[in-house]
């Protein structure tokens, strides 16, 4: 079945660590987003790639970095930089731009 | 910048009524606009996706209308159902060249029996 997996569903950072969310689709889908979701608001997006080894800042990409070196994976890597990481973390792909987003199941993040 | 809106924020109803959840939207400069679902703890599944030239998308017992002049849509649920319970999200995609979807804060929907 074609999909987005996104690993681990769980994640626990300690202070001052790095920690990196995989997220893979087989969609064959050139596009690729992350989101944030927290409570009581709407998903904000923090990066997107339109192609390998090409991405964009969304609107909260502070403290947070990506790379697409493959069609299929997008990493998110949550620095120490990100002051406040608690939060569900959503990947999504798109065929292309404006085509519909599908989602993976996230990857809830917490700090230790 | 593009603020998306959805009210109720919450709504409660039994089984078998017709319910209609409303977006909207303060740039009617989109490109279209997608309604999603999500159930607690998962991911978004895309519902519906209505281009800015047209009025309205079914699916099922789902109905989704959008007035880009006023800056509005509706979601239409016909015949509620227990599993129906879930968030309601609706997002739209801005016209002006990017690639971004800016998303509503959802409706969160309990079909009783």
């Amino acid at each position: 079945d074609g999909g987005i997996t996104q690993s681990p569903k769980y994640l626990f950072r300690k202070e001052g660590q790095n920690v990196t969310l995989s997220c893979e689709q087989n969609l064959n889908h050139d596009a690729m987003y992350w989101y944030r979701q927290d409570p009581g608001q709407g998903l904000r997006l923090i990066y997107y790639s339109q192609i390998v080894n090409d991405f964009q800042k969304g609107d909260i990409a502070e403290g947070y970095s990506v790379s697409r070196e493959k069609k299929e994976s997008f990493p998110l890597t949550v620095t120490s930089a990100q002051k406040n990481p608690t939060a569900f973390y959503l990947c999504a792909s798109s065929a292309e731009r404006y085509q519909p987003q599908h989602f993976g199941d996230g990857t809830r993040l917490s700090i230790l | 910048k593009q603020e998306v809106t959805q009210i109720p924020a919450a709504l409660s109803v039994p089984e078998g009524e017709n319910l209609v959840l409303n977006c909207s939207f303060t740039d009617s400069a989109i490109y279209n606009l997608q309604w999603f679902r999500q159930d607690p703890g998962k991911g978004l599944t895309s519902l519906l996706l209505i281009q800015s030239s047209q009025r309205e998308q079914t699916s099922g017992r789902l109905n989704a209308s959008l007035d880009k002049s006023s800056g509005r849509s509706t979601l239409y649920i016909a015949a509620s159902q227990p599993g129906d319970s879930a968030t309601y999200l609706c997002a739209v995609y801005d016209g002006g060249g990017g690639n971004k979807l800016t998303f509503g804060t959802g409706t969160q929907l309990k079909v009783e029996l």
